[in-house]
């Protein structure tokens, strides 16, 4: 069964330093592409990175990015220079086809002033 | 473009009532999906939509669970005689081939 892994359930980080959201999964398919979603206390999900199944260059959205290695299932979400607007929680979600984008149970992130 | 657009953000009812949700998409988007998402865990896929038919629905938690599209435009999820365990963050989303929206959810307390 396809299984999505974020071994972070809660984590911290210093107002303007970088901190890495990990995110392993399981699958036997090939091709797939990965987003991952911040979700804040308003409860909306919102779209931070995305990268296709064979985009050779990880991914980046201004202070966001992607560590994506398929070979090792594995898609880390960089956040460099955090801001308190950061802390919320954070969903990485494969997506296995139209109707199979499943998502992790997700990491809090709390920046500290 | 406005966005995903749910009614109501927040819904209380007493167990045993039925109760529905709405969404409205993005106009330009053909596919809509609904999710679930129950405290401290990831959202996790009810349906899908192409256009107004049902592609998928084995992953609807019960047989309280319906939802519609009737014109390929809006959707609506029904849960019938809900209990205490159907409380939850509703969401819908909405894609293109440019990727998903979602809207702020409707929260519902079982009562």
């Amino acid at each position: 069964a396809q299984k999505i892994t974020q071994t972070q359930p809660g984590m911290f980080v210093q107002e303007k330093e970088a901190v890495t959201l990990d995110c392993t999964y399981d699958t036997s398919d090939q091709s797939y592409g990965l987003f991952w979603y911040k979700q804040p206390s308003s409860g909306e999900m919102i779209f931070l990175i995305y990268q296709g199944s064979y985009d050779e260059q990880n991914a980046t959205e201004g202070r966001y990015s992607l560590n994506f290695q398929k070979a090792r299932k594995s898609a880390n979400l960089v956040i460099s220079a955090s801001q308190l607007g950061d802390s919320a929680m954070y969903f990485c979600a494969p997506d296995w086809g139209p109707n199979d984008m499943r998502f992790g149970a997700g990491t809090r992130l709390t920046v500290k002033p | 473009d406005t966005g995903v657009s749910q009614d109501p953000r927040h819904k209380i009812t007493k167990r045993g009532q039925n109760v529905t949700f709405r969404c409205d998409p993005i106009s330009e988007h053909n596919r809509l999906y609904w999710y679930r998402q129950t405290l401290g865990q990831g959202p996790e896929f009810l349906t899908y939509f192409q256009n107004e038919a049902q592609l998928e629905k084995s992953r609807l938690l019960s047989d309280r669970f319906s939802a519609e599209r009737p014109k390929g435009s809006f959707s609506t999820l029904e849960i019938q005689r809900t209990e205490q365990g159907d409380s939850a963050m509703y969401l819908c989303a909405s894609s293109s081939f440019k990727g998903y929206t979602f809207g702020s959810g409707t929260r519902l307390t079982v009562v």
